[in-house]
């Protein structure tokens, strides 16, 4: 399988603490994106980062792309409750936005 | 509002029945997925479509069928050689080239 595995499984923190998750993948890729899930829900875009980048920034999200480890990292800074939810990262190996999605990690934020 | 819309969101379905899992979108993307995702796990995908009238298999096609007579429409049907089929289906679209996924808000089917 060419699913990616995401770091840790689950993450407890306060809200105003960053929070990180890790990706890893296998093959190399086209690009590479991570979502949101809340409870139920379906998923919600992030934020994507080609191949050929090495970090992207979005409001309170950072993330970075180490291609000659296969892997990426999604950082939240700053924590709200609000963030509570699935993360996942997804690659796009092919080109042709196939989408392979990892195995998520579990964000609980407390106030 | 542009969105994509995954009716019904919950459907059960008894031993040996088809069941048909209905996704539109109104955003004129030419893409369309379906994933299957169980519970505290990723998601699989199980059929994608990038164009009308063509679709392909993806990692767990089997016990699966879909069809893509209009852009806007993709619609899932579980048959009965699916053994375990109950889960969260997500549909998916998005326009071609480089860019994410919008999703609907899934069907939770539950085999009874």
């Amino acid at each position: 399988s060419q699913q990616g595995e995401e770091d840790p499984q689950a993450l407890s923190i306060q809200e105003g603490e960053n929070a990180t998750m890790n990706c890893s993948y296998k093959t190399s890729i086209n690009n590479l994106q991570w979502y949101r899930q809340n409870s139920g829900r379906g998923l919600v875009h992030l934020i994507l980062i080609r191949s050929n980048e090495r970090e992207k920034h979005s409001g309170r999200l950072r993330v970075t792309l180490d291609t000659s480890k296969k892997s990426s990292s999604l950082l939240i800074t700053a924590s709200r409750a609000a963030d509570t939810a699935s993360y996942f990262c997804a690659t796009d190996f092919t080109g042709f936005q196939k989408l392979v999605f990892g195995t998520g990690t579990r964000l609980l934020v407390s106030p | 509002d542009g969105g994509i819309t995954q009716s019904p969101k919950y459907l059960f379905r008894k031993e040996g029945q088809n069941v048909t899992l209905s996704c539109e979108q109104n955003l004129n993307h030419d893409a369309m997925y379906w994933y299957r995702q169980d519970p505290g796990q990723g998601l699989r995908l199980i059929y994608y479509s990038q164009i009308v009238n063509d679709f392909q298999k993806g990692d767990i096609a089997e016990g699966y069928s879909v069809s893509r007579e209009k852009k806007e429409s993709f619609p899932l049907t579980v048959t009965s050689a699916q053994k375990n089929p109950t889960a969260f289906y997500l549909c998916a679209s998005s326009i071609t080239g480089v860019y994410g996924y919008t999703f609907g808000s899934g069907t939770r089917l539950t085999v009874v």
